[in-house]
């Protein structure tokens, strides 16, 4: 159980063009989603914090509008990367935690999205 | 916020040999520790975690132990085997939000 998707597992995409990545928890329901980046050699980075119908989170230096979440579901949450450029390049994973009321909550970890902008 | 450190940034060890990884985090209300190992390009596998009423923890050959006072965490993994090379990670989060902060992780190489 606690399977985390993600969809595509890498996209090449030219400069300028916009990129949406998928993360879906299979067979949980997921109240909260998570987004990091991961440069080559460098630890996760949390971008941000959704949560199923509301705005999403972002950490500090994360723009909000380059980087758009939507969580509209409980196993379904996106992000896209608007007007993207090379320095966009990264390793990008989501994780998802469930709701069962515990104040401690593994995240289950999705394959990661490897984004490559030309 | 809270902040985490990890130390070495590499380590090798001989076959058969213990490995430690060690942790420290600045936030008092941090109170749920997981260590995840990640292969080149894959996902992180969580590989053990402790809780912040627990000063031990173990499960076969990986042990972690937390000091609350101090603010730091350990990974402990003996009988090192060449399919334990990989980047390891610790993390720490704080209560309600859920969050979890990772530290820079450890390149651990084992050499048969």
């Amino acid at each position: 159980g606690a399977v985390v998707s993600q969809h595509p597992s890498w996209v090449i995409c030219k400069s300028g063009t916009s990129v949406k990545i998928e993360c879906r928890s299979l067979d949980f329901q997921a109240t909260t989603m998570f987004w990091y980046r991961q440069f080559p050699k460098q630890s996760l980075m949390l971008m941000a914090t959704s949560n199923e119908g509301s705005k999403a989170t972002y950490e500090q230096g994360v723009e909000k509008d380059k980087f758009l979440i939507n969580h509209a579901s409980l196993t379904l949450s996106t992000l896209t990367v608007t007007s993207a450029h090379p320095e966009d390049s990264s390793f990008y994973i989501c994780s998802a935690r469930g709701g069962d009321g515990s104040s401690y909550n593994e995240q289950f970890f999705g394959p990661g999205t490897r984004l490559t902008v030309l | 916020g809270e902040n985490v450190e990890q130390h070495p940034s590499t380590l090798s060890v001989q076959e058969g040999d213990s490995a430690v990884i060690k942790c420290t985090y600045s936030d008092s209300a941090s109170n749920y520790f997981p260590w995840y190992k990640q292969e080149l390009g894959k996902r992180p596998q969580l590989i053990i975690d402790i809780r912040s009423n627990v000063g031990e923890k173990k499960d076969q050959r990986i042990a972690v132990t937390l000091n609350k006072t101090a603010k730091h965490f350990s990974l402990h993994i003996t009988e090192t085997q060449p399919e334990d090379s990989a980047v390891y990670f610790c993390a720490a989060s704080i209560e309600g939000t859920y969050k979890y902060i990772f530290g820079t992780g450890t390149r651990l190489k084992v050499l048969a």
